[in-house]
């Protein structure tokens, strides 16, 4: 169990560039999440996958956000057309399938800084 | 619509004294609890969990919470804290009619003091 991996684990761009995520859940997870995190907030949900199926989605997905999981695997978040707003870290998370109740592997997140 | 309440936002306690960290939850029937605790640039690390069955669940590092449902509470325990606890502490909500995301607080920022 080598625990959910996030590439990069900084990114600082510009407002208006696009950036992409990575995460590489536990490999027998069969479920994928991402939250939202800012300064002095809890995690806050974004999407989940149940392997390639994105079965989610919430309000804060706004159409600059797209997340694509396409083998079961491996899953991308990308910001198009990125705004001040959207600085925060990103955090991946993975689950077992099956029953609700399976608590939630974290990775150590992306940081996303907005110039 | 499920919450989760943390009153505290900041804690701080001398080492070697007990701990106890508020979590309050608002879910129409039982939930699925969970405390994570999350250091400095880091992703969060599950503590312990409820589902069911006995109410005192323990966890790793030496921390303990109790379900108490008529108080709609599950609160963190440590006897003893060690300079390392230092951090910020996470309480979660889970149900299985929540699309199987988690609601988290807005979490409880722990220092402790030589």
């Amino acid at each position: 169990d080598t625990g959910v991996s996030q590439d990069p684990r900084h990114k600082i761009t510009k407002r208006g560039q696009n950036v992409t995520f990575r995460c590489d859940p536990i490999s027998e997870h069969n479920r994928l999440y991402w939250y939202r995190q800012t300064l002095g907030q809890g995690p806050e949900f974004l999407t989940y996958f149940q392997n390639e199926a994105q079965l989610e989605k919430s309000r804060l997905l706004s159409d600059r956000f797209s997340a694509e999981r396409p083998k079961g695997s491996f899953s991308t978040l990308e910001i198009q057309r990125t705004e001040q707003g959207d600085s925060a870290m990103y955090l991946c998370a993975s689950s077992l399938t099956g029953v609700s109740n399976q608590p939630q592997h974290f990775g150590d997140g992306t940081r996303l800084s907005i110039l | 619509a499920q919450s989760v309440t943390q009153p505290d936002i900041h804690i701080t306690v001398s080492e070697g004294a007990s701990l106890e960290l508020r979590c309050n939850y608002s879910y129409g029937a039982t939930p699925y609890l969970f405390w994570y605790v999350q250091s400095p640039g880091q992703g969060l690390q599950l503590l312990l969990k409820y589902f069911s069955g006995d109410t005192l669940v323990q966890g790793i590092k030496g921390f303990e919470a109790e379900f108490k449902r008529s108080q709609s509470s599950f609160n963190l325990r440590k006897p003893s804290v060690h300079w390392s606890d230092a951090a910020e502490y996470f309480c979660a909500v889970g149900a299985s009619n929540t699309g199987n995301q988690f609601y988290f607080g807005t979490g409880t920022s722990l220092t402790v003091i030589p």
